[in-house]
């Protein structure tokens, strides 16, 4: 069975830094592409960033490029992501995601940003 | 980026009919290799999202077949046969054709 389990989520002042994981299990990690998927309080999904199976690739999305930074361990089974100059709108639930399309989803770890 | 807009926003279903949500692109999903990567997906309260379909009419292992895509090109549909109580939560179409992957705005069905 897939698992996924975010964790690193926390409570950070606007222009402060955090370190979000997702630790894997259940299939062969080094296969896959990873996403990271965030959603706002009460808002939609929307698509932060994706990683190619060797961590060679990272797609992002505008509104964090430069900010953000997707990476992973295969040796680990586990998925990254280092956020800085963090901002009131980064407040969300972040998701990894088994692949680029979403196969498989963790519990979320929530990240909340604010003075 | 490529928009995706569902419709209705907002799905009132009476248990056991059936119900259909609507998912538009601002540009083609049919990727040049032949493939269209339009997938749906399921939220239900305080959850984290569940894959229903993918690549428009692939349902995934585990999923009623009450649950079915179809579509082409910009114009794409998921369809409930018969809603049951257990269906309440809100679907997002996504597309990942094209970089960034985006997501439709979402659809909440509930019941009657």
């Amino acid at each position: 069975e897939v698992l996924l389990v975010d964790s690193g989520g926390g409570l950070v002042q606007p222009g402060g830094s955090l370190r979000l994981s997702c630790a894997s299990s259940g299939f062969t990690f080094s296969d896959f592409w990873m996403t990271w998927v965030r959603q706002a309080p009460g808002k939609g999904l929307e698509w932060v960033a994706s990683i190619n199976p060797d961590g060679s690739v990272q797609f992002y999305v505008d509104s964090v490029r430069g900010r953000f930074t997707i990476s992973r361990d295969n040796g680990e089974k586990s998925l990254f992501l280092q956020m800085h100059s963090l901002t009131i709108e980064d407040t969300a639930d972040y998701f990894c995601a088994k692949g680029e399309w979403g196969d498989n989803w963790g519990q979320g770890t929530p990240v909340t940003v604010s003075s | 980026d490529v928009v995706l807009t569902q419709s209705p926003l907002s799905l009132p279903v009476t248990v056991g009919q059936p119900a259909s949500i609507s998912c538009r692109s601002s540009q083609s999903l049919s990727h040049g290799d032949g493939g269209t990567f339009l997938h749906w997906f399921q939220q239900r309260p305080g959850q984290s999202p569940r894959r229903l379909i993918y690549m428009v009419s692939n349902r995934d292992s585990g999923v009623p077949d009450r649950f079915s895509g179809s579509g082409s090109g910009t114009d794409f549909t998921l369809k409930i046969n018969r809603v049951e109580a257990e269906d309440v939560g809100v679907y997002y179409c996504m597309q990942t054709t094209h970089w960034p992957g985006t997501f439709g705005q979402g659809t909440k069905v509930e019941i009657k």
